[in-house]
């Protein structure tokens, strides 16, 4: 029940396409759900995060969108670079006391010229 | 502001060995958290310190173990390594141990068991 799934493992796109990563999750109680960027050599980066009680959250390029019902949530990356060449992850967790992230498998996005 | 600064960032171990990993936080930061990361099982969250003192704890085995300092850095150690421990090990800070305190990464130490 902690676990979070998240869908593709990897995906390839060209330039300008907009690339979508899938997140699911059991536990009802988490209410945190941030998304992390990493290059490689490097750490991951918090990229952008939201909360159950919206709907959709932009910032810049970088959509999420989330379905409290279905206990999924997505990233979208409109207008997609090349830079934008990264492995991603989803995290949930609760938002109470010392809570750890429960993060997901990682997306291998690669953005083609 | 500096970053985390994670020491040292590869490392070569055998079978049984013992082996410590250092993080400095940023600067005012006093959560200091560790994970693991592999390839096919994402990142693994190991433990985390506050106030020099764990407040969470992850699935792994007691040969895992951590501690922080007055200064708010952090050490972890791993004993009897196994080759399954070959990761790669990340430090990440906050200023406070909340869940929604935007977490900062380092750029983590390769450990590689032969």
């Amino acid at each position: 029940q902690q676990q979070v799934k998240q869908s593709p493992q990897s995906l390839i796109v060209q330039k300008g396409g907009i690339p979508i990563i899938n997140c699911a999750y059991e536990n009802t109680a988490f209410d945190y759900f941030p998304w992390y960027q990493q290059f490689p050599g490097k750490g991951p980066a918090l990229l952008i995060a939201i909360r159950p009680d919206v709907s959709e959250k932009k910032e810049g390029r970088f959509t999420i969108s989330f379905n409290k019902s279905a206990k999924q949530f997505s990233l979208h990356i409109m207008d997609s670079q090349p830079g934008d060449s990264a492995t991603y992850f989803c995290a949930a967790s609760m938002n109470t006391g010392f809570q750890k992230l429960v993060f997901g498998t990682g997306t291998r996005l690669l953005v083609s010229p | 502001k500096a970053g985390v600064t994670q020491t040292p960032r590869y490392l070569i171990k055998t079978r049984g060995q013992q082996v410590t990993l250092s993080c400095s936080p940023i600067s005012g930061h006093r959560s200091v958290s560790w994970y693991q990361q592999t390839p096919g099982q994402g990142l693994q969250f190991l433990f985390e310190y506050f106030s020099e003192t764990q407040r969470n704890k992850g699935n792994f085995p007691g040969r895992f173990s951590g501690r922080q300092f007055s200064n708010s850095r952090s050490e972890m150690n791993v004993s009897t390594l196994e080759l399954g421990d070959s990761a790669l090990y990340l430090c990440a800070s906050k200023i406070q141990p909340t869940p929604t305190d935007t977490q900062y990464f380092g750029p983590g130490t390769r450990l590689t068991v032969l």
